[in-house]
């Protein structure tokens, strides 16, 4: 089993729709938790931290579950820009941290 | 602020020859990581280095990859020799801190014929 895993997609949806991405981690000791966006032929870029309590970034919204060990990404009123690989990256205890293999989001207009 | 900087931002080698990609971390920054990506096998987490010293090099695939940090702002990693399976995007990142957020340079494009 991955350290960390995500459903690769592709979600296809059209502009306006709201989307959600869950990622599940193993170890149940991570103690950070992040969600990155990576478009084509370019570098992973924070698009937020996640937080015990939740929190929440303009549309997008992040929410982490200890007890099933899973974080979620929420992205409302979904826009053409929003259109990229969704990375969720988890730090172990040791400090290393491990991504998931991404979820490709696609908005069509 | 400069960020993450590699180099060669891409590469074409023969099957056999050594290949060797570099890292500049951001400055102040004392945890350094080197990620493989692949289309098969997403962004894999190759070595990290704290303080100049790798701390887990777990992913590291065999004994043709090496890596070195001889200094708080530049490191190393190594493929001697190379195969064409070794052909991926390879990331270096870098940040401060034990668990804040890593911030990834462009990347080093490999192709190995």
């Amino acid at each position: 089993r991955k350290e960390v895993e995500q459903d690769p997609g592709p979600f296809n949806v059209p502009e306006g729709a709201t989307v959600a991405f869950n990622c599940t981690y193993s170890n149940s000791a991570s103690q950070s938790f992040f969600w990155y966006r990576q478009d084509c032929r370019k570098e992973p870029k924070l698009l937020m931290s996640v937080y015990s309590s939740g929190n929440e970034d303009g549309r997008f919204t992040a929410q982490l579950n200890r007890a099933s060990q899973y974080i979620s990404l929420l992205i409302r009123d979904s826009k053409l820009s929003d259109s990229a690989t969704y990375l969720c990256a988890v730090g172990s205890s040791a400090s290393k941290i491990i991504f998931g293999s991404g979820t490709r989001l696609s908005i069509r207009p | 602020d400069a960020g993450v900087i590699q180099s060669p931002r891409h590469e074409v080698t023969e099957m056999g020859q050594e290949v060797t990609l570099r890292c500049k971390p951001i400055s102040g920054h004392d945890y350094l990581f080197w990620y493989r990506q692949t289309m098969m096998r997403g962004l894999e987490l190759l070595i990290y280095f704290n303080n100049n010293v790798p701390i887990d090099d777990s992913g590291m695939p065999e004994d043709r990859f090496s890596a070195k940090m001889p200094n708080a702002s530049f490191s190393t990693l190594k493929i001697q020799p190379s195969e064409p399976r070794d052909s991926a995007v390879y990331f270096c990142a870098s940040r401060t801190g034990p668990w804040n957020t890593i911030y990834f340079g462009e990347g080093s494009w490999l192709t190995v014929v």
